[in-house]
């Protein structure tokens, strides 16, 4: 299985702030032949399931806005909220889609208000 | 807009099966590929499997012997049964739908199953 570990645990950052998620996989999750990282990001927040928020590690899903920002490639990856919202407060994922069986996620981090 | 929607019993009893029903509105079932996913503060989130083509089905390793995904197209619904479940097996169970690459663009709300006796 690739394993996704995630840093920090949790964070907490002031309001208009910048959040920064690390998320590092086990392999590499590059496909050469189609040079994209299958590596997406999601939001949960407390209550509701995760929400999709960056696919093909830079890709923001429809919707999303564009203070969130993925970045990285092979086993490095990064979840930026450039200016963060009060609705942001919540916990995020990282998910390597490059090895179906299985999927796996990351063990998620906490990001709350300063 | 596609929506999903989880169904079952909340209390299991230890050795027994789980059996869950997800209902999908707004989508086909006969398209896209449809997950279960449980979640809980032990493991986290973690993949089952996944069934598309109304029945041609791929499970996560760790839960292979004791997995059973089926697919009813008619009724546009999806299913799992675990077997013989025990206390490691109370989670948040979501069902979702991904698209080809193995996003989970959309998710249910989840079912709470908790295992005891």
């Amino acid at each position: 299985d690739i394993v996704m570990t995630q840093s920090p645990e949790s964070l907490a950052v002031s309001l208009g702030e910048r959040a920064t998620i690390n998320c590092k996989s086990s392999q590499s999750v590059l496909d050469s032949s189609s040079n994209k990282n299958y590596l997406a990001w999601y939001q949960q927040k407390p209550g509701q399931p995760p929400k999709l928020l960056i696919y093909w590690a830079s890709s923001r899903e429809s919707g999303v806005p564009d203070r969130f920002s993925g970045s990285g490639s092979g086993t490095d990856f990064t979840l930026t909220i450039s200016s963060l919202q009060a609705e942001d407060v919540a916990v995020y994922y990282c998910q390597q889609y490059y090895s179906i069986v299985p999927f796996t996620f990351g063990p998620g981090t906490k990001v709350d208000i300063k | 807009q596609v929506q999903l929607q989880e169904s079952g019993p909340g209390l299991v009893k230890p050795s027994e099966t789980l059996s869950l029903t997800c209902s999908v509105s707004g989508g086909s079932i006969r398209t896209y590929y449809w997950n279960w996913i449980r979640q809980s503060p032990e493991k986290g989130l973690e993949w089952i499997g996944y069934i598309y083509n109304s029945g041609r089905t791929n499970y996560n390793p760790a839960f292979k012997s004791r997995v059973t995904m089926s697919a009813d197209a008619s009724r546009n619904q999806f299913s799992l049964r675990l077997s013989s479940v025990t206390a490691a097996d109370t989670a948040v169970y979501y069902c979702a739908r991904a698209s080809a690459g193995g996003l989970l663009g959309y998710w249910g709300q989840g079912t709470r199953v908790t295992v005891s006796s």
